[in-house]
C-alpha cells in the first residue's frame, strides 16, 4: 500500500480553469503538507494542516485553497489557473508532535501543466 | 530558518564511498540536521538526521563536526540507485515541523 498517494499524477489544463489535486495518507499521521516544485527544482512549502486545522500558510495566492475533510486527506484546489502554476505539487505527512525529529513522508507528486 | 550550503553537484563511481558535505555555520543549538534525497521523478525521501553525535542507519551515516557548523552524509557503497539530489536541511527543535529545502547536491553515480 502506498503511504502517501496523490491523484492525479499528471494534469494538463487551460489557463483560467479550476482544478483539484487530492492527497491521502494511510500512516495515521496528523500533520500534512503541500509543497510546490517549480521548473528550477526548488521545493517550497505552501501549506500545512494539523488535525484538519491550517497551521502554515506561506505566501501563496488565495487562488490556492487547501481543504482537509479529515486528518488522512489534504486536497488542493486551484482557481483561475495561470501559466506560472505549472509545477510538480507534492503532498507530505508526518506524525503530530514529532517536531524537528519527525520524518516527512512524501507522495510521488502531481505534475500540473497549464497551457 | 538557518541556511545550509552544499556543492551543486558531485560524482562518484559505483561501489565506492561518497561523502556529501554540508556547511551550516549559523546553526543554532536547537537545530537538528536532516538529510533527504529526491530520486528522479519521485518525491523526497528521508535519509537520516542527527543533533550532535554521529548517526548510522541502513541507508547512510551522518558525521557531524564538533562545532556543528558542518556535516557530511556518507554513503558507504554507492549504487546507481543512489543517483539523486541530496538535501541538507536544518530543522528547529521546538518548532521545526516544516522542512525548508535548499538547492541540494546532484549526485551522479558512474557505473
Amino acid at each position: 500500500d502506498t503511504a502517501v498517494s496523490q491523484t492525479p499524477k499528471y494534469l494538463v489544463t487551460q489557463m483560467g480553469n479550476d482544478k483539484s489535486i487530492k492527497c491521502e495518507q494511510n500512516l495515521g499521521h496528523d500533520t500534512m503538507y503541500w509543497y510546490k516544485q517549480d521548473s528550477k527544482k526548488f521545493l517550497k512549502i505552501m501549506f500545512s494542516y494539523n488535525n484538519k486545522e491550517l497551521i502554515i500558510n506561506e505566501t501563496v495566492p488565495n487562488r490556492f485553497s487547501p481543504k482537509s475533510p479529515d486528518k488522512a486527506h489534504l486536497n488542493l484546489h486551484i482557481n483561475s489557473l495561470e501559466l506560472g502554476d505549472s509545477a510538480v505539487y507534492f503532498c507530505a505527512s508526518t506524525r503530530e508532535g514529532s517536531g524537528a525529529v519527525g520524518e516527512l513522508f512524501f507522495g510521488e507528486g502531481s505534475r500540473l501543466t497549464v497551457l | 530558518d538557518a541556511k545550509t550550503t552544499q556543492p551543486n553537484s558531485m560524482e562518484s563511481n559505483e561501489e565506492e564511498p561518497v561523502h556529501l558535505p554540508c556547511n551550516h555555520s549559523t546553526i543554532s543549538g536547537t537545530d537538528y540536521i536532516h538529510w533527504y534525497r529526491q530520486l528522479p521523478s519521485q518525491g523526497p525521501e528521508y535519509v537520516i538526521h542527527g543533533l550532535t553525535s554521529n548517526v548510522n542507519n541502513r541507508m547512510a551515516s551522518l558525521a557531524i563536526a564538533e562545532d556543528r557548523k558542518s556535516s557530511t552524509l556518507i554513503l558507504h557503497r554507492a549504487t546507481l540507485r543512489d543517483a539523486a539530489v541530496y538535501y541538507c536541511i536544518l530543522r528547529d527543535g521546538p518548532s521545526g515541523s516544516r522542512l525548508t529545502f535548499g538547492e541540494g547536491t546532484q549526485l551522479t553515480v558512474n557505473p
